[in-house]
This record gives C-alpha cells, sequence and structure tokens, in this order.
C-alpha cells in the first residue's frame, strides 16, 4: 500500500529557532501533499496545499512567511516553521494523494510532535 | 458554508455495536471518507462512499444518503483497540476535504 513517511516524528526546540518538517511518498508520486496542523482534543486543520513545483496555497490565517514549503519533487515536500515560538508547539501531519487521483483517500505520515520551549 | 457536524464524544461497550453519525453540507461533493485516528496518532483511512447505500468492510461498514447530507459509521464486535476518535471529512466538487471535528469514542469492558 502507499506509505508516506514523515521525519522527525518528535522535535523540541528553542523558542525562535527553525525546524524543517519532512514529508516523503515512499512508493507513488504525488503532485499535491497537504500540511496540517492538530491541538490537543482538537480536530485537523489544514495549513496548506503544497504543489511540486509551484508555490503552495495557505488557509486563511496561516502565515506563509513563517510556515515555509517546498515541494520540489514529486515524493518529498518540506515545512519549515520558522522563528519558532511555543504557541507553535503542535501535531504536524503530512498527507499525500497519489498523481492523477484525485478522489483518493488521503496517506498520512506518522505526524512530527513539535515542543518550542 | 461547508460544514460537517458528528458528534463529540460516544460510549460504547466491548462486543456491542456502535454507530457514528455525519452530516454534511459542501460546495458540490465527490464522496465521504472516514478516518480512524488513535490519539497521538496520524489518521489510518477506514472507508469511502460517494454512492448511496452501505459499504461493508470487515467490522467496519459505512453507509450514505446523498440525498439528506448523512453518512454513518458502523462498528460492530467492538474491541478496546477500537477506543479512537473517528473523522469524518466529504470531499467537496474541488476535492478539497472539509474535516469534522472527530467523534471520541470510549470503548468500556
Amino acid at each position: 500500500g502507499a506509505v508516506v513517511s514523515q521525519h522527525p516524528s518528535w522535535v523540541i526546540c528553542k523558542s525562535g529557532t527553525s525546524v524543517k518538517i519532512e514529508c516523503r511518498s515512499l512508493d507513488f508520486q504525488a503532485t499535491t501533499m497537504f500540511w496540517y496542523r492538530q491541538f490537543p482534543k482538537q480536530s485537523l486543520m489544514l495549513m496548506a496545499t503544497s504543489n511540486e513545483g509551484s508555490k503552495a496555497t495557505y488557509e486563511q490565517g496561516v502565515e506563509k512567511d513563517k510556515f515555509l514549503i517546498n515541494h520540489a519533487s514529486l515524493t518529498l515536500s518540506t515545512l519549515t516553521v520558522t522563528s519558532a515560538h511555543p504557541e507553535d508547539s503542535s501535531f504536524y501531519i503530512c498527507s499525500a494523494r497519489a498523481t492523477g487521483e484525485a478522489i483518493s483517500p488521503l496517506h498520512f505520515g506518522n505526524g512530527t510532535r513539535l515542543t518550542v520551549t | 458554508g461547508q460544514n460537517i457536524d458528528q458528534p463529540t464524544e460516544m460510549t460504547a461497550t466491548e462486543g456491542a455495536i456502535v454507530q457514528i453519525n455525519c452530516t454534511y453540507q459542501t460546495s458540490g461533493f465527490n464522496g465521504l471518507f472516514w478516518y480512524q485516528q488513535h490519539a497521538g496518532e496520524a489518521p489510518t483511512f477506514l472507508s469511502y462512499n460517494v454512492l448511496d447505500g452501505l459499504e461493508e468492510k470487515g467490522r467496519f461498514s459505512s453507509f450514505l444518503s446523498r440525498s439528506k447530507g448523512y453518512s454513518y459509521l458502523l462498528l460492530k464486535e467492538l474491541q478496546m483497540k477500537d477506543s479512537a476518535s473517528y473523522l469524518c471529512a466529504a470531499m467537496d466538487s474541488n476535492y478539497q476535504l472539509i474535516w469534522g471535528a472527530g467523534t471520541k469514542l470510549i470503548i468500556k469492558p
């Protein structure tokens, strides 16, 4: 089955530093990847849609200069949280849909738990 | 606007049956997904319905009524490991997923 690998699984960083999270589709190509954030006991919140070879589309209220997304290949998207603050502490989850399959289940990475101290 | 409604929390007994309901309003419709999410983990895909009716997959079944904007997930022979949040998501005409807030299912012995 389709596998999405997300790394790291967890990270602790100091306030003001930047953190990069990688999302890879291991056995399929993904033109589009999605980045979600989930706070405790809340549902998934879509942050941005990452498109290979073009700029990401950010949801309303998500700062594109703070959450940098790069989708340089059909199997890799990265999310960089710049100048992280404690309020950025959350569970970040990426997902991907196989290229050419608009109506298909999203395959999720295992998530990254970010703690900013 | 687009909206998904599902109960916040449900409790059921091991071995029993539970039905988790979901109502949706979207701009266009390209199907209804159910995902399971254990605490601290990413969601895993359970089912997809785009036509009216019941889709059965082992202990889990999912039902859709497009005219009513309604779906349910039916879990049979509940096991303790089924304790999780169940997320309902509808796909709109732009192939975007609209997520519900999730239903936390608590299984008691």
